[in-house]
């Protein structure tokens, strides 16, 4: 049980164009899904707090305008990175808190974003 | 002062080694305590979880938890060369979770 979908695993994009990364929990429902954003050898970086039905939560220096995230229903929560560019490029994994309960993540495979 | 210090390795360890894993933190009001395995280019994986001071087994890990030191470790016995990866500690108050650099294990057969 507890397992989390992403799609894409990989995406390689032109400068300028926007991809949209999907988070599915496949089991379990999930009023809480996170953001992370995970540079080579480093470990991972909190990017938003994504709660079903409302505004996500964006750690300081994340720009909510060029990570759009929207958590439509208990099992999905999407990431778009508008108007990508080369610094953009990483890996993107999602976590998502089962109901009801708290302090155990479980994460996605990760979504690897290539920005020409 | 980073909120949890964990040493990046590399750690290096030959197969049937005792591999000690640890992580040192700053803010007290950590009351849950997690080790994640993520394999190169994975999203990590919940291995251990652990609610407040004290020692947690699961086959060949073992986690603990000194709340009075700040300090928590994972023991792997018997490592094998699948379990090289990179381990993340995590812990948080209930509300915010924090995580560690991540030490790169590598156990050669």
């Amino acid at each position: 049980g507890a397992v989390v979908s992403q799609h894409p695993s990989r995406v390689i994009c032109k400068s300028g164009t926007s991809v949209k990364i999907e988070c599915r929990s496949l089991d379990f429902q999930a009023t809480t899904m996170f953001w992370y954003r995970q540079f080579p050898k480093q470990s991972l970086m909190l990017m938003a707090t994504s709660n079903e039905g409302s505004k996500a939560t964006y750690e300081q220096g994340v720009e909510k305008d060029k990570f759009l995230i929207n958590h439509a229903s208990l099992t999905l929560s999407t990431l778009t990175v508008t108007s990508a560019h080369p610094e953009d490029s990483s890996f993107y994994i999602c976590s998502a808190v089962p109901v009801p309960r708290i302090n155990e993540q479980f994460f996605g495979p990760g979504t690897r974003l290539t920005v020409l | 002062q980073k909120e949890v210090e964990q040493d990046p390795g590399p750690l290096s360890v030959p197969e049937g080694a005792i591999v000690s894993l640890n992580c040192t933190y700053s803010n007290s009001a950590f009351q849950y305590f997690m080790w994640y395995r993520q394999y190169s280019r994975k999203g990590p994986e919940l291995l251990m979880y652990t609610y407040s001071s004290g020692n947690k087994e699961d086959g060949r890990f073992t986690a603990q938890v000194d709340k009075s030191s700040k300090y928590i470790s994972l023991f792997i016995r018997d490592s094998q060369p699948s379990d090289s990866a990179t381990y993340l500690c995590a812990m948080s108050t209930g509300n915010d979770m924090r995580f560690g650099a991540g030490t790169r294990l590598t156990v050669k057969p």
